[in-house]
C-alpha cells in the first residue's frame, strides 16, 4: 500500500519569496507522483506530475518539483511566490498502471503583502 | 470546451433524505471517480468506475451509492444511512485505458453538501 505525508499543514510565506511545499511517501513498488491546487470552494487543479524519467518537472504558475527516490520526497517549489498563490496544495500517490490516487492531508499556503 | 461538470454547486438536504450528486464528463474518460473532503483530512474515496456497468468501493463506501449506466455520467446517492453527510463531493475521471499519461485524473468544480 501507498501512503503519503506533507510535512507542513501550513506555510506562511511574504510575496517575492521563495517556497518550498514537502511531501514524502511510502510504497514498496514503483509510483507516480503527483501536485495538485485547491482554490477556495473549487475543485484541484493539476499543478504538475513526475510518471517517469527526467527528475526535475516543471508544472503551471511558475511551480516545480523534484523527484527523489533516495529519500522518497517529492517536494514543490517555487522561487517567487504572488498573492494569487494563496491555496490548499495537495500531493498525491499513484501505483503504476491503474493503482488508486493517495493524497496527503494539503499544506495550506498562504501569501502576505 | 471538454471537461468535467458537477452540479448544483451547493445542495442542502433534510436529515433522513436521499440526495443525488451529478458528475458528467465529455472528456472520453473511461475512469471516473467521487472523493470526499473533509476540513483538514484530504480527500477520501467513495466509489470508482473504470468501465460502464461497472463499479468497486473506495475506502469509505458507507451510506453511498452510484451507478455508470453510461459512459459519460457517474451519478453519487447520498443515502440517509450515511451519519455525517455534510462534506465537499469531488467527481475526477481518467482515461481512456491505462498509460503512463492517461492515469493521471481530472477534477470536476465539485458539491458542497449541507445536512440540516
Amino acid at each position: 500500500a501507498q501512503s503519503v505525508t506533507q510535512l507542513d499543514s501550513q506555510v506562511p510565506v511574504f510575496e517575492e519569496a521563495p517556497v518550498e511545499l514537502r511531501c514524502n511517501y511510502s510504497s514498496s513498488v514503483s509510483v507516480y507522483l503527483f501536485w495538485y491546487v485547491q482554490y477556495p470552494n473549487q475543485g484541484l487543479q493539476l499543478l504538475l506530475k513526475y510518471l517517469s524519467g527526467s527528475t526535475l518537472v516543471k508544472g503551471i504558475n511558475g511551480f516545480e518539483a523534484e523527484f527523489n527516490k533516495s529519500q522518497t520526497s517529492f517536494h514543490l517549489r517555487k522561487p517567487s511566490v504572488h498573492i494569487s498563490d494563496t491555496a490548499e496544495y495537495f500531493c498525491a500517490v499513484s501505483r503504476i498502471q491503474g493503482g488508486k490516487l493517495i493524497f496527503g492531508q494539503g499544506t495550506e499556503l498562504s501569501v502576505k503583502p | 470546451d471538454g471537461g468535467i461538470t458537477q452540479s448544483p454547486k451547493y445542495l442542502f438536504r433534510k436529515e433522513g433524505q436521499n440526495v443525488t450528486l451529478s458528475c458528467e464528463q465529455n472528456l472520453n474518460h473511461d475512469a471516473m471517480y467521487w472523493y470526499r473532503q473533509d476540513p483538514g483530512q484530504g480527500l477520501r474515496l467513495i466509489y470508482y468506475s473504470q468501465i460502464v456497468n461497472d463499479f468497486q468501493k473506495g475506502d469509505i463506501a458507507e451510506g453511498y451509492s452510484v451507478s455508470r449506466e453510461k459512459k459519460e455520467s457517474f451519478p453519487l446517492t447520498v443515502t440517509s444511512a450515511q451519519k455525517n453527510p455534510t462534506a465537499f463531493y469531488l467527481c475526477a475521471s481518467s482515461g481512456p485505458g491505462h498509460s503512463a499519461e492517461t492515469d493521471t485524473q481530472y477534477f470536476g468544480p465539485g458539491t458542497r453538501l449541507t445536512v440540516l
